[in-house]
């Protein structure tokens, strides 16, 4: 069946720092991809998506890139805040979402 | 819009005892999911709907039994809470699944 693989954290920046966060998945036929954030005891909000092979996603300086040669949609960061730490976690869809593990992300000032 | 609600936020149970946890949209959206997220699991799918009167099993459905006979409305029923069912509850409702899912504020239940 269609699964998700993300890095597993905990992960640790400074303020201003590089934000990777690795994702892999297997599905078949060409799902849609998202990547959703969870703020410390709120629900899942949807960060960004990208629905075909190549489309970048983005928002709030977060992309991803669907990559279907290495089916990969990496979450990056140029400059992570304060108020970036949250849970990230990687899904795909269409019929029904299926998410990887969380990566929680702890940004220090 | 109020997007997906849930009720209730908080629920304590006994273990044996029987609940449904409500979700509803007001969105018009076809696809909804109930999930499950426990400490270093993710977020587990239990049931999901495509549209009304259609319902389909998750990842983890032993337990819980769901029906979709509108639109609007999904509720979860625990038939008999067990301790293995504490959790934080999620739903989730989607117009294609496609663009991504709208997520309710969740239900947090501890069964003693």
């Amino acid at each position: 069946g269609d699964s998700v693989t993300q890095m597993e954290g905990p992960v640790t920046l400074s303020e201003e720092a590089f934000l990777t966060i690795n994702c892999t998945y297997t599905a078949t036929g060409y799902p849609s991809l998202f990547w959703y954030v969870q703020y410390p005891g709120e629900g899942l909000q949807l960060l960004l998506k990208a629905t075909k092979a190549d489309d970048k996603g983005s928002n709030k300086g977060f992309e991803a890139t669907y990559r279907k040669e290495t089916t990969s949609f990496h979450l990056e960061k140029g400059s992570v805040q304060v108020s970036d730490s949250a849970v990230y976690f990687c899904a795909l869809s269409p019929e029904k979402l299926v998410f990887g593990k969380g990566t929680k992300l702890t940004v220090n000032p | 819009n109020a997007g997906v609600t849930q009720t209730p936020k908080f629920q304590v149970l006994k273990t044996g005892q029987s609940m449904t946890l409500q979700c509803a949209q007001d969105m018009n959206h076809e696809y909804m999911s109930w999930y499950r997220q426990d400490p270093g699991m993710g977020l587990r799918l239990i049931h999901y709907s495509v549209g009304a009167g259609i319902t389909d099993q998750g990842e983890v459905p032993n337990g819980y039994n769901v029906s979709r006979s509108t639109t609007e409305d999904f509720p979860l029923r625990l038939l008999s809470a067990a301790p293995s069912q504490t959790s934080v509850y999620f739903c989730a409702s989607s117009q294609t699944g496609e663009g991504g899912y709208t997520f309710g504020s969740g239900t947090r239940l501890t069964v003693v």
